[in-house]
């Protein structure tokens, strides 16, 4: 089936360590975006890429970075410049009309 | 930047009631989406109304929106405990780009 499959679901960072979140699609979709949520919270946009080798920074882009090598594949990476990185990570893609399909998300808990 | 705020925050209701939550949004927008989260999980697209369209059906969901008084509302007629989710309303302010609200938690009580 299509979809989007994030991994880990789960995650656990100790202080100081980068973490890379997968994300995968096999919807052929050229957009794909990262967006984090906090409890409460609605959805921040961290980056998003409308096409392979290019990204742009969302509303919260500092302290993560991306890389966006193949269509199918746009991977975040929380780095140890985030100084609050405890959330709900969540991937997303989408064709031209602009409705997202998302992933089941990752939850990340810094120890 | 959050462009979309729901209201009522939460929403409790017996099932077979409607439930109604609103979108207030500030900027002009192309269209104005709605999702669904189930608690710990990914959102599902529930629909999308154009800027040209005053409202839309999806089996038991119905969209209105007002682009004159920036909101939009939905609709979710007899519930039923599969309904109890968040809800979010999310704008294209920029291409590429939606803007979600902090949404609506909904729970339908048996």
């Amino acid at each position: 089936d299509g979809g989007i499959t994030q991994s880990p679901k789960y995650l656990f960072r100790k202080e100081g360590q980068n973490v890379t979140l997968s994300c995968e699609q096999n919807l052929n979709h050229d957009a794909m975006y990262w967006y984090r949520q906090d409890p409460g919270q609605g959805l921040r946009l961290i980056y998003y890429s409308q096409i392979v080798n290019d990204f742009q920074k969302g509303d919260i882009a500092e302290g993560y970075s991306v890389s966006r090598e193949k269509k199918e594949s746009f991977p975040l990476t929380v780095t140890s410049a985030q100084k609050n990185p405890t959330a709900f990570y969540l991937c997303a893609s989408s064709h031209s009309t602009g409705e997202l399909f998302f992933g089941e998300g990752s939850r990340l808990t810094v120890l | 930047s959050q462009q979309g705020e729901e209201d009522p925050q939460a929403l409790s209701i017996q099932e077979g009631e409607n439930a109604t939550m609103n979108c207030s949004y500030k900027t002009s927008i192309n269209n104005l989406q709605w999702y669904r989260q189930n608690s710990g999980r990914g959102l599902v697209h529930l629909i999308l109304i154009r800027s040209n369209e005053r409202e839309k059906h999806s089996g038991r969901l119905r969209v209105t929106l007002d682009t004159s008084k920036k909101s939009s509302s939905l609709l979710i007629t007899a519930s039923r405990a599969a309904d109890t989710a968040s809800y979010f309303c999310a704008t294209d302010a920029d291409d590429y780009k939606l803007s979600f609200g902090a949404g609506t938690t909904v729970t339908v009580r048996a």
